[in-house]
């Protein structure tokens, strides 16, 4: 079946500090891959996307790219701030059927100054 | 900026009772979900309806849980005799039909606890 695994978290970084959130992934096809962001109180949004192999999504000095033969998805930021603390989740999209998203756990990161 | 909202953020019950989640979609969105996370977990597909009928379901999806849209605004779950293994975060999600995407806008979420 479709799975997707992140690191765990929480991670913990001082302000500044460079961000890597792992995320790998099992499909059946070529799924198109995500992460989502939870900020404290508030519901999941898209940070950014990848729609197939070597793909570079990125938003708010967030980063990844769609390795294809690691079958991974890792998250990327050079600098992070105290208002990216927040829940992130990785997910993979492979369409059909209801076209449902498959995400991983979640990881907490937790930025201070 | 059109949003999803649902209510209640937070219901505790007991045991046995039934539950009704409510969630109001983007309104120009026609593909709409229900996702729960039980805490340390992952987020877990339930449902996902789209032209009145359930377009697909999840083997948590068992005959406890109904979906409804009454009324063309509120899309809503049911979970007829909540047991405790039900206690999780429950998201609704909806999406612009007829884009092949996985962009879902989700709520903020109704955390059910079950006592």
């Amino acid at each position: 079946g479709n799975s997707v695994t992140q690191m765990e978290g929480p991670v913990t970084l001082s302000e500044e500090a460079f961000l890597t959130i792992n995320c790998t992934y099992t499909a059946t096809g070529y799924p198109s891959l995500f992460w989502y962001v939870q900020y404290p109180g508030e519901g999941l949004q898209l940070l950014l996307k990848a729609t197939k192999a070597d793909d570079k999504g990125s938003n708010k000095g967030f980063e990844a790219t769609y390795r294809k033969e690691t079958t991974s998805f890792h998250l990327e930021k050079g600098s992070v701030q105290v208002s990216d603390s927040a829940v992130y989740f990785c997910a993979l999209y492979l369409g059909g059927g209801g076209n449902k998203l498959t995400f991983g756990t979640g990881t907490q990161l937790k930025v201070e100054l | 900026e059109p949003e999803v909202t649902q209510t209640p953020s937070h219901q505790v019950t007991q045991m046995g009772q039934e539950v009704i989640l409510r969630c109001v979609p983007i309104s120009n969105h026609l593909y709409f979900y229900w996702y729960r996370q039980i805490l340390g977990q992952k987020v877990e597909f339930l449902v996902s309806f789209y032209n009145n009928e359930i377009s697909e379901k999840s083997e948590i999806f068992d005959d406890q849980f109904s979906v409804e849209r009454p009324d063309g605004s509120n899309f809503t779950l049911k979970i007829r005799s909540t047991k405790l293994e039900d206690s999780a975060m429950y998201f609704c999600a909806s999406k612009i039909t007829g884009v092949n995407t996985g962009e879902l806008f989700f709520g903020e979420g109704s955390r059910l606890t079950v006592l």
